[in-house]
């Protein structure tokens, strides 16, 4: 089965650094790759994906996201933060067996002034 | 994208009863999912809602338990039977066009069971 990691709870930096916010992933086969943000109070929004092709993906908001297929790895990134971009952020994996998504706990980013 | 609209957006219960929460989306999908989560925490899967046939539980939830509908293409319910205060928690719909798209989400559910 799938399932995917977020080794880090809590992730801080200042405004304007860049950020990275770590995931990794087990699954058989090639796997269908997501990253997700959510706003206090808010529902899940979608910001990138990887499904094949380049391992560099843009998402919306400026986010990026590099898959590693020799790390098993799918780390999001930006490279500027904003006091804005402070939310909660799950990665998310589906594998070629199963149409459900699978979640990481979350890691919240915090981005001070 | 998909749209996704969620009713009631959050209710107060008591234990014993049971609520049913209806979500809409706003064309045709695929895949339909329920979804729980504790503020601040991760998404649990539920179940897969299946068009025209039962819904697929993952383990630790039974149907008797969380009843699942999906009538046709844009819509599901999901009901909380014979509620406890372990129940109280966020419900959200989620839909996808297939493998290789990503999943929307409707605004959730919020549950508290008194």
């Amino acid at each position: 089965a799938q399932s995917v990691a977020q080794p880090e709870d809590q992730v801080n930096v200042a405004e304007g650094n860049p950020l990275t916010v770590k995931c990794t992933y087990s699954v058989s086969g090639n796997p269908y790759l997501f990253w997700y943000v959510q706003y206090p109070n808010r529902g899940l929004q979608f910001l990138l994906k990887y499904i094949t092709g380049d391992n560099l993906v843009k998402g919306s908001y400026g986010f990026e996201a590099e898959f590693n297929k020799s790390q098993t790895s799918f780390h999001l990134k930006k490279p500027s933060a904003l006091v804005s971009d402070s939310a909660l952020y799950f990665c998310a994996v589906r594998d070629l067996n199963n149409n459900d998504m699978r979640f990481g706990a979350g890691t919240r980013l915090t981005v001070k002034p | 994208s998909a749209v996704i609209s969620q009713k009631p957006s959050r209710d107060i219960c008591q234990r014993g009863t049971s609520l049913t929460i209806q979500c809409q989306v706003d064309s045709q999908v695929t895949m339909m999912f329920w979804y729980r989560q504790q503020p601040g925490q991760s998404l649990t899967l539920i179940a897969t809602a299946n068009q025209g046939s039962e819904a697929t539980y993952e383990s630790g939830f039974v149907i008797d338990k969380f009843p699942i509908s999906r009538p046709n293409l844009t819509f599901s319910t999901l009901t909380v039977s014979n509620m406890s205060p372990e129940d109280s928690s966020i419900y959200l719909c989620s839909a996808g066009r297939g493998r290789s798209y990503e999943q929307y989400f409707g605004p959730g559910t919020r549950l508290t069971v008194t």
